[in-house]
């Protein structure tokens, strides 16, 4: 089945102990994306990925890292976590990054207390 | 990218046509229109896309106005698993290099289908 995993689901951590959200997809995606969605603000893009060793920032890269050693992985770091980024977070792929479907992880629920 | 207008929410009997309208009067002749979907919390959902013609695919239908200023998705028969907040998105398809790539979600149409 053609998928986009994500792990933690739920993560509630306290500041400044980094952590690591992992994305994984099985379709041989070339793009790859952070987004996090808060209330009122929508989804806004982290990071992204065109392929592997290329990454990008997004719209709000702050206090983020992301690595693409591999094609399927692409995982998002928070070195300090701070509670200003609490949020949800949803990582994506698709063939291209103008490709029409873009396929989107479960979710990460993090809480930073 | 064409700025989007969708009615904050809508209520659908179940079993119904689902008709959810989009505004995007400023659309380019290269722009396609998305829709996408998400229900509580889970990732966003594809449903269909278009570019000038009518399109179905086995979850919806999506209808876009000869001058392409409008579309409607139309979900045939309506269930309670329907339920979600649905984005009309509008991009090109060959996006130019440099692109994030990015979509570009507004603040949607709330659908509540009811019993």
């Amino acid at each position: 089945e053609a998928q986009v995993t994500q792990n933690p689901r739920y993560l509630i951590t306290v500041t400044g102990k980094k952590l690591t959200v992992t994305c994984s997809q099985n379709m041989n995606h070339e793009y790859m994306s952070w987004y996090r969605q808060d209330p009122g603000l929508g989804l806004r893009q982290i990071y992204y990925s065109m392929n592997v060793e290329v990454t990008d920032k997004g719209d709000v890269p702050e206090g983020y890292k992301v690595s693409r050693k591999e094609k399927r992985n692409f995982p998002l770091i928070l070195e300090s976590p701070s509670p200003n980024q609490t949020s949800l977070y949803f990582c994506a792929s698709s063939l291209g990054q103008g490709s029409y479907e873009q396929y989107f992880g479960p979710g990460t629920r993090l809480t930073v207390t | 990218d064409a700025k989007t207008t969708q009615p904050p929410s809508m209520d659908c009997a179940e079993g119904r046509a689902a008709n959810l309208p989009c505004n995007h009067s400023t659309i380019s002749g290269n722009e396609y229109v998305y829709w996408y979907r998400q229900i509580h919390s889970q990732g966003p959902q594809y449903i269909i896309h278009g570019l000038k013609n009518n399109e179905t695919n086995e979850m919806a239908s999506l209808i876009i106005t000869e001058d392409r200023k409008s579309s409607t998705l139309i979900l045939p028969h309506a269930t309670l698993r329907d339920t979600a907040v649905y984005y009309c998105i509008v991009r090109v398809a060959d996006l130019p290099p440099g692109n994030t790539g990015k979509l570009i979600f507004g603040q949607g149409t709330t659908l509540q289908v009811k019993p």
